[in-house]
């Protein structure tokens, strides 16, 4: 069983800050990592992938990759409340497939 | 990115009756599609894997004769609910993939 674990929150952050969120992944080979977010109601929306150790910037989003550790983080600068939703870590293994974490909820205080 | 469409968006149907929700791939051709239901407060689970001409592969614990997945074309895969009970209420999301998962808005689906 290929798990992905992520603390489901809330985390709550105050407008402007750095929202850090984290996960971990039990699968040592799997190469490939995504962070969707979803908004109640909604599917997720893919924001990030990185596929290689180390940092990968997007505007505001940075993902970082650690695979000795297995962990995977996503950190949302200058944090808005519009951020405010849930954030999917998934994890890919395998031909095509995916596994989802459960999600952090995260809430952004204006 | 890549669009994914799907069809309804909700749909509220009577204990019994089957349902057909449809995925499309609108600016690229998806030889796979996965469908995914999602509980409240729950994450996503995968369901099915689509493949166009052949059959889908399910997961394990999925009723492959109550959960039917077609994938007739490059861009359309259709999942219907048969004889749908009050357990089968839930959010059916579609994705599709270049070289990451895109996701249709999904179909919340409502047995009464």
């Amino acid at each position: 069983q290929k798990e992905v674990e992520q603390n489901s929150g809330p985390l709550s952050v105050p407008e402007g800050a750095i929202a850090s969120l984290n996960c971990t992944y039990s699968d040592r080979g799997s190469q490939s990592f995504f962070w969707y977010r979803q908004y109640s109601g909604k599917s997720p929306e893919l924001i990030m992938f990185i596929y290689s150790n180390g940092d990968k910037e997007d505007g505001r989003f940075t993902a970082q990759l650690n695979k000795a550790s297995q962990y995977v983080s996503l950190l949302i600068r200058d944090s808005q409340p519009s951020d405010s939703a849930t954030y999917l870590c998934a994890v890919k293994w395998g031909y095509q497939k995916v596994t989802f974490g459960i999600g952090t909820k995260l809430q952004v205080i204006p | 990115g890549a669009v994914v469409s799907q069809h309804p968006s909700w749909v509220i149907c009577k204990s019994g009756t089957s349902v057909k929700i449809e995925c499309r791939s609108l600016d690229f051709q998806a030889t796979t599609m996965f469908w995914y239901r999602q509980f409240p407060k729950q994450s996503l689970m995968l369901m099915a894997t689509s493949n166009e001409g052949s059959k889908a592969t399910y997961e394990q614990g999925v009723e492959k004769d109550k959960f039917l997945i077609n994938h007739a074309s490059l861009t359309l895969s259709t999942l219907t609910v048969t004889s749908a009970h009050p357990e089968d209420s839930s959010f059916y999301i579609c994705s599709a993939r270049e070289s990451e998962q895109f996701f249709g808005p999904g179909t919340r689906l409502t047995v009464l």
